[in-house]
C-alpha cells in the first residue's frame, strides 16, 4: 500500500530557483526516505531521515521531518537542469519494506 | 564495480506467455525487492527477500512468481494469469532493510 502522498503532483520552476515538495504519511515510521528518479530510470537515494531526527542537510538538499504532523519536507537549494527528474518520499515502518508514495514532478527551466 | 544489474532492458510478452526478469547484485546485500511502476505513479512491491530461500508476498503478487536460490539472484517471473503486465519493472537491494539501491529498470511490453 502506497502511505507516502507528495504534494505537489508537479513542479516547475526556474534554474537558480529553490524547489520545495512535500510529503504526509499515515502510520508511525522507522524512517523516511527521499529517491530521485530520472525519466525512463531507476530510484537513486537522496537523504534518510530517521524518526527522532527533525532535519537533515546533504549538499544542497534539505529535509525536515515532523512526526507529530507525520509529514516531511524536501528542499532543493539553487536548482539546476539536473535536478529535472520525479522526486519519491518512502517511509520504513521497521518491517524490511519500504511504502512510496506517486512522486512530484520537477521541471527545472533553463 | 559493485550494483544491481537487470536484464533485459526491454521485454516483450505474447498472449498466454511466462517471462522472466533477471536480477543481479554483487553489493553482498541479504534482502531483495521487486516493484512494479505504471506511467506517473509511485512504486508497489511485488515480492521481496530477506534471505536466500526465502521470500514474501507484497501488496500487488497476484500473477507473479520468484526465487531465492542464490544470495545474488532474484529474477522475477510474469505468468499468464498477470492479465496487465505492461509496466516498468524495478528490482532493489539493501542490507539491514533501510537504504535500498536500484537497478536500471525492465520495461514490459504486450505484444
Amino acid at each position: 500500500s502506497q502511505q507516502g502522498e507528495e504534494d505537489p503532483q508537479a513542479l516547475s520552476i526556474q534554474e537558480g530557483e529553490n524547489a520545495t515538495m512535500n510529503c504526509s504519511y499515515k502510520t508511525s515510521i522507522n524512517n523516511l526516505q527521499w529517491y530521485r528518479q530520472n525519466s525512463g530510470r531507476g530510484l537513486v537515494h537522496l537523504i534518510l531521515i530517521r524518526s527522532n531526527e527533525r532535519e537533515k542537510h546533504s549538499g544542497r538538499l534539505r529535509v525536515t521531518l515532523d512526526t507529530s504532523k507525520k509529514s516531511s519536507s524536501l528542499l532543493i537549494t539553487a536548482s539546476r537542469a539536473a535536478d529535472t527528474a520525479s522526486y519519491f518520499c518512502a517511509t520504513d515502518a521497521n518491517d524490511y519494506k519500504l511504502s512510496f508514495g506517486a512522486g512530484t514532478t520537477v521541471t527545472v527551466r533553463a | 564495480d559493485g550494483g544491481i544489474t537487470q536484464s533485459p532492458k526491454y521485454l516483450f510478452r505474447k498472449e498466454g506467455q511466462n517471462v522472466t526478469l533477471s536480477c543481479e547484485q554483487n553489493l553482498n546485500h541479504d534482502a531483495m525487492y521487486w516493484y512494479r511502476q505504471d506511467p506517473g505513479q509511485g512504486l508497489r512491491l511485488i515480492y521481496y527477500s530477506q534471505i536466500v530461500n526465502d521470500f514474501q508476498k507484497g501488496d500487488i503478487a497476484e500473477g507473479y512468481s520468484v526465487s531465492r536460490e542464490k544470495k545474488e539472484s532474484f529474477p522475477l517471473t510474469v505468468t499468464s494469469a498477470q492479465k496487465n503486465p505492461t509496466a516498468f519493472y524495478l528490482c532493489a537491494s539493501s542490507e539491514g532493510g533501510e537504504t535500498q539501491y536500484f537497478g536500471p529498470g525492465t520495461r514490459l511490453l504486450v505484444l
